[in-house]
């Protein structure tokens, strides 16, 4: 069975400072890797997607994500962040593309920025 | 892009009644839709599988008799909370994917029960 880790269950940065917010993964297959945020009392919006390809990934809204294979992780970054920012994260795992398959998510990592 | 429709956004129910929660795809048809359960700052949990014309596949541990699916139409899938309390209570998601696999959610739904 797949599995999301995010470690950390809240990042502070500053306006204007680079942004990491930390997932690693666990999947038997061939990964397929999400970034969602979710707004208060929102759904989910779609950040960025890693199905193949380029490594580094780019979203929405500035932010971009790494997919590194042999430390199975996918942190996600951001340059510069803006206090509009500040939401929930979350990290998803698909195991696979087919009509069967599932996401899994991890427990969400809460961003706040600062003015 | 394609869009998830939940409705209602928020439902105030009296504990031992049911409510109804609906999510639709607006704009592309969906043999599969997800619905998820939140609790607050807390991960989606998956609740159960519902596809088009065949009954849901629950997670383990989920109340078949208490969280009714039914997916009734390729762009229409129901969750009905049977005998709601107030641990019921708790923010209400689902997705849809489409034919080219591709999954998108809703807005959600939240349900407090008094």
């Amino acid at each position: 069975a797949q599995s999301v880790a995010q470690p950390e269950d809240q990042v502070n940065v500053a306006e204007g400072n680079p942004l990491t917010v930390k997932c690693t993964y666990s999947v038997s297959g061939n990964p397929y890797l999400f970034w969602y945020v979710q707004y208060p009392n929102r759904g989910l919006q779609f950040l960025l997607k890693y199905i193949t390809g380029d490594n580094l990934v780019k979203g929405s809204y500035g932010f971009e994500a790494e997919f590194n294979k042999s430390q199975t992780s996918f942190h996600l970054k951001k340059p510069s962040a803006l206090v509009s920012d500040s939401a929930l994260y979350f990290c998803a795992v698909r195991d696979g593309w087919g009509a069967n398959s599932k996401l899994t998510f991890g427990k969400g990592i809460t961003l706040s920025v600062r003015p | 892009g394609a869009v998830v429709s939940q409705h209602p956004s928020w439902v105030i129910c009296k504990s031992g009644t049911s409510v109804k929660i609906e999510c639709r795809s607006l704009d592309f048809q969906a043999t599969t839709m997800f619905w998820y359960r939140q609790f607050p700052k807390q991960s989606l949990m998956l609740m159960a599988t519902s596809n088009e014309g065949s009954k849901a596949t629950y997670e383990q541990g989920v109340e078949k008799d208490k969280f009714l699916i039914n997916h009734a139409s390729l762009t229409l899938s129901t969750l009905t909370v049977t005998s709601a309390h107030p641990e019921d209570s708790s923010f209400y998601i689902c997705s849809a994917r489409d034919a080219g696999n591709t999954i998108y959610f809703g807005e959600g739904s939240w349900l407090t029960v008094v």
